[in-house]
């Protein structure tokens, strides 16, 4: 079946250290979601990708979507306290072409920032 | 976004009995779905809930053991049955509005004695 994989697993940084966040699809994916979980919170919806090559900005945050429409990467610029939690990727999940608006979440990257 | 709550926040259990979940949105929605969350891990669908039909399970979930209702577009429950230690997990409902974004609810915490 479909698998999103994420990298990587955890992710130290010293605040103000840039961080980046992998995830591949081993099939093609019509569109990527990204979501946000604070320590103790439930997933928040950040932005989805659509297009072939798109990038998209939100602050600090830069979310890309690969050519081929089966990686995505996340990346935080000059991190800061607030960004901690942990950040997963999804993609429709396909059931004989159709999705039914399932998602197929990654394993997640648990982003730690050091004061 | 859709502002989703759920209830109980937690609850402690003890092994055999069940328990019932609520899902409330503030808006109606097409689809409904149940996640189980284990500690520092990914999210497992359960199933997937729709108004009016039978919800739809994914490997390793059965009805039996995870009774779904959906009575109308804003409402679902999750019971958990005859449970035991290895059910203790957070249980998430999330809604789609039709963009294909998820709107999850704030969580319910069970621990199985």
């Amino acid at each position: 079946g479909q698998q999103v994989m994420q990298i990587p697993q955890y992710q130290h940084v010293q605040e103000g250290e840039d961080f980046t966040t992998y995830c591949n699809s081993s099939t093609t994916l019509s569109n990527i979601q990204w979501y946000k979980q604070r320590p103790g919170g439930h997933p928040v919806f950040l932005i989805q990708l659509v297009k072939s090559g798109e990038v998209k900005k939100q602050k600090r945050l830069t979310f890309q979507f690969g050519e081929a429409k089966k990686n995505s990467s996340l990346h935080i610029t000059a991190t800061q306290t607030t960004d901690v939690g942990t950040y997963f990727c999804a993609g429709p999940s396909r059931a004989g072409g159709t999705s039914y608006g399932k998602l197929t979440f990654g394993q997640g990257t648990i982003l730690t920032v050091h004061p | 976004s859709a502002v989703i709550s759920q209830k109980p926040s937690r609850d402690i259990c003890q092994r055999g009995t069940s328990l019932t979940i609520q899902c409330q949105v503030d808006s109606q929605v097409t689809m409904m779905f149940w996640y189980r969350q284990q500690p520092g891990q990914s999210l497992t669908l359960i199933a997937t809930a729709n108004q009016g039909s039978e919800a739809t399970y994914e490997s390793g979930f059965v009805i039996d053991k995870f009774p779904i209702s959906r009575p109308n577009l804003t409402f679902s429950t999750l019971t958990v049955s005859n449970m035991s230690p290895e059910d203790s997990s957070i249980y998430l409902c999330s809604a789609d509005r039709g963009g294909n974004e998820q709107f999850f609810g704030p969580g319910t915490r069970l621990t199985v004695l």
